[in-house]
């Protein structure tokens, strides 16, 4: 079974400092990877997408993400915060088969920008 | 449409009621899914529509839940004797092949249940 775990359920960051969010994965293959955002009252939004070409993404609002197969991470980071980052994000693993694809979503990581 | 329209956007409804939740994917996606959000946790898996069928119904919690999609584009969330339990954010998204390169989400219907 493929899951993925989010090791920060919050963080806290200054706006205009780096920001990590923690994501590792498990699956019995190469799974395909994302990250997806949700601010409040608002859908999720795709970050970015990991599907086994470069293992270096980059996605929407200067985050990216490193795809590391010897630690079976995929953080998300990006290099300043801004206030407008604040939001819940959430790792998530696509699993498709023949006939069906699923989702599973990591419990999330709440990010709280202060000035 | 541009996205993936969810409508109510909010339903309040009593215990024991009959609701109907409704989804209008991007025009062409053949993919279709439901999702349910509790408060404080991550989506979860309802059903995956490929076309007019449900090709993965395994997350539906029981069978008051059922959901159909009669022509292939719009699909309707149905939920029957609801319970305080079912209280969550339906979401609903849809690609244009399996979701190999992501969903595109909608907003999401709340529904209480009070």
């Amino acid at each position: 079974a493929q899951s993925v775990t989010q090791l920060d359920s919050h963080v806290s960051v200054s706006e205009g400092t780096p920001v990590l969010l923690r994501c590792n994965y498990s699956s019995s293959y190469s799974p395909s990877l994302f990250w997806y955002v949700q601010h409040p009252n608002k859908g999720l939004q795709l970050l970015l997408k990991y599907t086994s070409a470069a293992t270096l993404v980059k996605g929407i609002n200067g985050f990216e993400a490193e795809f590391k197969k010897s630690e079976t991470s995929f953080h998300l980071t990006k290099p300043s915060a801004h206030m407008s980052d604040a939001a819940e994000y959430f790792c998530v693993v696509i699993r498709v088969t023949g006939t069906a694809s699923k989702l599973t979503f990591g419990t999330g990581t709440r990010l709280q920008v202060m000035l | 449409g541009a996205g993936v329209s969810q409508t109510p956007s909010n339903k309040v409804t009593e215990k024991g009621k009959y609701v109907e939740l409704r989804c209008d994917p991007i025009s062409g996606h053949t993919a279709l899914y439901w999702y349910r959000q509790s408060l404080g946790q991550g989506p979860e898996f309802l059903i995956y529509f490929q076309g007019t069928g449900a090709a993965d119904d395994s997350g539906l919690p029981n069978d008051r839940f059922f959901a159909v999609r009669p022509e292939g584009s719009v699909s309707t969330l149905k939920i029957q004797r609801t319970e305080r339990g079912d209280s969550a954010v339906y979401l609903c998204a849809s690609s244009p092949d399996r979701g190999n390169y992501g969903y595109t989400f909608g907003s999401g219907t709340r529904l209480t249940v009070v």
